[in-house]
């Protein structure tokens, strides 16, 4: 199954300013996700990110808040803009091949904390 | 990464049958999710149970965990044709690592 390197691991960001996490994939894959994972809770899927066009957001999430690109097959960024401290969370990518049924790959994760 | 385990690995029932579906794991938890993927879609949470809980009910679902066998199974009662999908459990053994399952695929026949 693919591999995937998210950086940062984590950071420490003012309130107001904008964080890019980035996923980069060792081989191609057909789809790639965005999830949040608040303080105690489970994950929540932000978007699914579409190769060459826009991403498509789930019920609560909007693309002003949370740009999305995905430029190739291998690669995508998430952007948390104008940040407030409701934002501290765990970030996530995962990968999977459409039709495989499994072999879902997460990365490491992003954990933001917003000051 | 170390990866749970589900068994099986795929489950093909009838509507109106019930579907049981293991994970066990190894390391110790703080909770243990389970998700749903439909095809091409991605994960979406079903229910989590934490690691001082022994059973979960939500709907036509029922979760259990045995800390002691390091192991959980979700049911889910009365299937019907819509519940086809793979279904993994999900591992929370610390704040910044997670942990899935390989996955069970239903497929649910009308």
């Amino acid at each position: 199954s693919a591999v995937i390197s998210q950086k940062p691991s984590r950071d420490i960001c003012q309130r107001g300013t904008s964080l890019t996490i980035q996923c980069q994939v060792d081989s191609q894959v057909t789809m790639m996700f965005w999830y949040r994972q608040q303080p105690g809770q489970s994950l929540t899927l932000i978007a699914t990110a579409n190769q060459g066009s826009e991403a498509t957001y789930e019920s609560g999430f909007v693309i002003d808040k949370f740009p999305i690109s995905r430029p190739n097959l291998t690669f995508s960024t998430l952007t948390v803009s104008n940040m407030s401290p409701e934002d501290s969370s765990i970030y996530l990518c995962s990968s999977t091949n459409a039709g495989t049924g499994y072999g879902y790959t997460f990365g490491s994760g992003t954990r933001l904390t917003v000051v | 990464s170390q990866q749970g385990e589900e068994d099986p690995q795929a489950l093909s029932i009838q509507e109106g049958e019930n579907a049981t579906m293991n994970c066990s794991y190894k390391t110790s938890i703080n909770n243990l999710q389970w998700y749903r993927q439909n095809s091409g879609r991605g994960l979406v949470h079903l229910i989590l149970i934490r690691s001082n809980e022994r059973e979960k009910h939500s709907g036509r679902l029922r979760v259990t965990l045995d800390t002691s066998k390091k192991s959980s199974s979700l049911l889910i009662t009365a299937s019907r044709a819509a519940d086809t999908a793979s279904y993994f459990c999900l591992f929370s053994g610390g704040y910044n690592k997670l942990i899935f399952g390989a996955g069970t695929r239903l497929a649910v026949h009308p």
